[in-house]
């Protein structure tokens, strides 16, 4: 299967942790990253590879992964980080990309 | 600091082509994959299609494969989208975007503005 699935909206208290997954038949031989994109803006990398952020990204989000899910963790959500949130990988042919569908962070 | 312009958006009717450029500046280009992705009005990330640094592997998203070609110039820093049979349902914000890699990993740390078609008669 070349999709990736995520539920369509979670919601955290401010302070509290939250784990956004993705899965996928892909996710078992590439890793996921995962993007965040605020209204009106274009996508943010915010996890890339096995556990990797890039520089500019806070260390409370952090990545894993298990067999055909991957997991996006955000310890000690803020208010600024309500936005939308997406996966990707290669699919499983390896030439082509697939997103998934998003999921819609709300803190409370 | 890596910047990436879009242009070429427009309001087109159904069937006909258009063509999407991306201006890229800031690093070097051929040392990078690159890709298009679009949004729809209220909808998702959509990957259309990526190429990697030398132009010899491409791929497609299965909607737009055989009606739409990615190119890129490396002597010009510049990176197209050559839309043609277009269709209400590629109306979206085209989106010109690096992957970290030469290859197609998938893996997008640039995005730009985006450019908008709207496919409509």
């Amino acid at each position: 299967s070349s999709e990736l699935t995520q539920d369509p909206a979670v919601s955290v208290a401010l302070g509290q942790t939250v784990r956004i997954t993705c899965q996928g038949d892909s996710l078992r031989k590439y890793h996921a990253n995962w993007y965040q994109q605020k209204p009106g803006q274009a996508p943010v990398l915010v996890i890339f590879g096995k556990d990797n952020r890039p520089s500019a990204i806070p260390g409370r989000f952090s990545g894993s992964s298990s067999g055909n899910t991957a997991s996006l963790t955000v310890t000690g959500a803020q208010a600024e980080d309500e936005a939308d949130y997406y996966c990707n990988s290669r699919d499983s042919s390896g030439n082509h990309v697939v997103f998934g569908g998003g999921t819609k962070l709300t803190v409370l | 600091e890596v910047q990436l312009v879009e242009s070429g958006g427009g309001l087109v009717q159904p069937g006909s082509s258009l063509r999407l450029s991306c201006a890229a500046s800031g690093f070097t280009f051929d040392d990078y994959a690159m890709h298009w992705v679009r949004q729809a009005p209220g909808k998702g990330l959509e990957w259309v299609s990526g190429i990697n640094w030398n132009s010899n592997t491409i791929g497609y998203a299965d909607s737009v494969k055989g009606r739409f070609t990615i190119s890129r110039d490396n002597g010009k820093n510049s990176l197209h989208l050559q839309m043609n049979s277009l269709r209400g349902e590629d109306t979206a914000l085209y989106y010109c975007a690096r992957d970290r890699h030469l290859a197609v990993a998938g893996v997008v740390d640039y995005w730009g503005r985006g450019t908008l078609v709207t496919v409509s008669s």
